[in-house]
């Protein structure tokens, strides 16, 4: 079984639409993460819900919105987005506790693209 | 200058050879080191981390740590065609919960 599941695995969107990626871990984590991966390029964070309390990559831009329902979720809002923001999001967890908090077990992915 | 640096490649080996991967970080800070493997149109994944200086040997692989020169490495030994992918070297910064992507060294393993 896949320990973090990402659905949907593929997103086609318009500018104008609502949408949402969604993230569950079976792990019992205390941390999840968002990363944005374009090809050929390294994973960029864009989020972190780590012991209850949430960080923000201060360069995401706000038509992306984390929702953390609670510790085993970590959702993602998308609204009014734009082509460039069309790429791989990863979904990660890891036990957040410190030198092991970078032992991260990615989902598959949700493959986005925007019109 | 970028946080996380690896050597851009690609790196082409012959089965059987010793792949060497580099990798160098800006942040004297910076407290945990991590390998991670992704093959083409997949996930990370994750196939070694090493936390203090000297070697971490895992079967085929062994991870290095020179926290003065802030230089890690990943030695891959008998290298096989399976081992064709992107190799990324990550880093937790000081707060541990920001984890940082160098830009992937590609390595081909040649039959």
């Amino acid at each position: 079984d896949t320990e973090v599941t990402q659905t949907p695995k593929h997103l086609v969107m318009g500018m104008t639409n609502k949408k949402s990626l969604k993230c569950e871990q079976h792990m019992g984590h205390r941390a999840m993460y968002w990363y944005k991966q374009k090809a050929k390029k390294p994973p960029e964070l864009m989020f972190v819900y780590s012991y209850e309390k949430l960080s923000i990559n201060e360069s995401v831009p706000s038509r992306f919105s984390p929702e953390c329902p609670n510790s085993s979720l970590l959702n993602l809002h998308l609204h009014a987005l734009q082509p460039e923001d069309s790429a791989l999001y990863l979904c990660a967890s890891s036990q957040g506790l410190a030198v092991r908090a970078g032992e991260l077990f990615f989902g598959e992915g949700s493959r986005l693209t925007v019109l | 200058q970028k946080e996380v640096e690896q050597n851009s490649g690609p790196l082409s080996v012959p089965e059987g050879a010793i792949a060497s991967l580099n990798c160098t970080y800006s942040d004297r800070g910076s407290q945990s080191f991590f390998w991670y493997r992704q093959y083409s149109g997949k996930s990370p994944e994750l196939i070694m981390s090493i936390y203090s200086n000297g070697d971490k040997e895992d079967g085929r692989f062994t991870a290095q740590l020179n926290k003065a020169s802030q230089y890690v490495s990943l030695l891959i030994r008998d290298s096989q065609p399976s081992d064709s992918a992107t190799y990324l070297c990550a880093v937790t910064q000081t707060s541990y919960d920001k984890v940082i992507f160098g830009p992937g060294t590609s390595l081909s393993v040649i039959p």
